[in-house]
Order: C-alpha cells, then structure tokens, then sequence
C-alpha cells in the first residue's frame, strides 16, 4: 500500500525549533519530488516546501524561507521538515505530499521534469506554537 | 508568486444539482492545474490535474475545464458524500500555489 505517514509535531514555545518526519512506503521514494503542505486551523492549504528527487534543488514559501529546510534520506525513504524560529502563525497541521510526475530525458536538448499535482498524502503532524 | 483565486467561497446546494467552481489564476499556467476534495477533518484527495484529467477512481460525475487562467470543476450531479471543501492548485511556477477553498454544503 502506497503511504506517507508524518510524526515529530507538537506543542512547542515560541522561538524554538522541531523536526517533522514523513516516512514513505509502497513506492519508490527516490523517484518523487516531495512537498510540505500546511493548514492553519480553520484555514486553507498552505504550499511550503518542495524538494527534488535527489535533495539538490529545494524551495520556500517566503513565510518560512531562512526558517525551515527541508531534506530527506532516500536510503530511509524519510522526508523531513527542520522549523527554527517558530511563531504562532506557523500553528498548523503539516502534511507532506508525493508529486506526480516524471522526468523527460530528450535526445536533443535537456532534460526536464514534468508534474500533475499531489497524489498522495500523509494524515498531516499537529504543530502548535504557544507559550 | 501565482495568486489563485475561487469563488464562490461557499456554496450551498440540493441532492442531484449541477454545480461549478471557479478558479482564476494571475498569469497564464497553462493547464498546469490540479482540483483537491478535502472531506472535514482528513487529508486532501487528488480529483483532477492538468485541468481535466481526471484522477483514477474518482467518480465521473467530476470534471475539470479550462486553460490559461481561468479554469472550473463541475460536479454534474451532487451526491451526500460531496460534503467537502475543494480546492484548485497551480504547479506551473517553481512555488505553488492554492485557491482559498470552496465549500460545499448540502441543502
């Protein structure tokens, strides 16, 4: 069964740090871009952070950019979410999110990755940024 | 960044009507847009990408149209199990990006 499954949220103070983990299984993680994806209480999906298949090209909302970074182990098929500088606005579920898409390899020319949205996502991790 | 915009916010309708949602992005994205249905309280569920494609094993009472920036999902007969709010997404630009969401309530 194809999953994502998030751990590591929590209560934690303003100002302090947390790691969020996605553990994949059921596909071949190493082949898939990954997003962080966030929802305020109440709110709408946030888009946070995407990465690529082989963790050299990342990505920021400018609401976390210089905060968060984002990484993953394909040995471990884990993607993570590093938060430093938490604020209150940062108090939402996080969802991590597979891409799907796929990389074109042309004879002439270079290469290029297509993609056609999210199509598999975890249960989301609970951050709470309070004091 | 691409601004998305849906509208309505919220609508409301019977059992069996034909209902739309419109999503209106600030620049062309060709048809680089994908529609989720998120149900109260679980994770979003992938219904449409690249504007019309529709996902396997979504019910075909779903479809998506449009190009460029200005894009609908119809839900041709609305069923109970609709109860959810929706939302479209842009991935044509390096940051992406979602409409607000539009509510569906069941009259």
């Amino acid at each position: 069964e194809v999953q994502l499954v998030e751990s590591g949220g929590g209560l934690v103070q303003p100002g302090g740090s947390l790691r969020l983990s996605c553990e994949a299984s059921g596909f071949t993680f190493r082949s898939h871009w990954m997003h962080w994806v966030r929802q305020g209480p109440g709110k709408g999906l946030v888009w946070v952070s995407h990465i690529n298949t082989d963790g050299s090209t990342t990505n920021y909302a400018d609401s976390v950019k210089g905060r968060f970074t984002i990484s993953r182990d394909n040995a471990k098929s884990t993607l993570y979410l590093h938060m430093n500088s938490l604020r209150a606005e940062d108090t939402a579920m996080y969802y991590c999110a597979r891409v799907r898409g796929g990389r074109v390899d042309p004879v002439y020319g270079e290469s290029y990755y297509y993609f056609y949205g999210m199509d598999v996502w975890g249960q989301g991790t609970t951050v709470t940024v309070s004091s | 960044d691409i601004q998305m915009t849906q509208s309505p916010s919220t609508l409301s309708a019977f059992v069996g009507d034909r209902v739309t949602i419109t999503c209106r992005a600030s620049q062309s994205i060709s048809s680089s847009l994908a529609w989720y249905q998120q149900k109260p309280g679980k994770a979003p569920n992938l219904l449409i990408y690249q504007a019309s494609t529709l996902e396997s094993g979504v019910p075909s009472r779903f479809s998506g149209s449009g190009s460029g920036t200005e894009f609908t999902l119809t839900i041709s007969s609305l069923q109970p199990d609709d109860l959810a709010t929706y939302y479209c997404q842009q991935y044509n630009s390096y940051s992406w990006t979602f409409g607000q969401g539009t509510k569906v309530e069941i009259k």
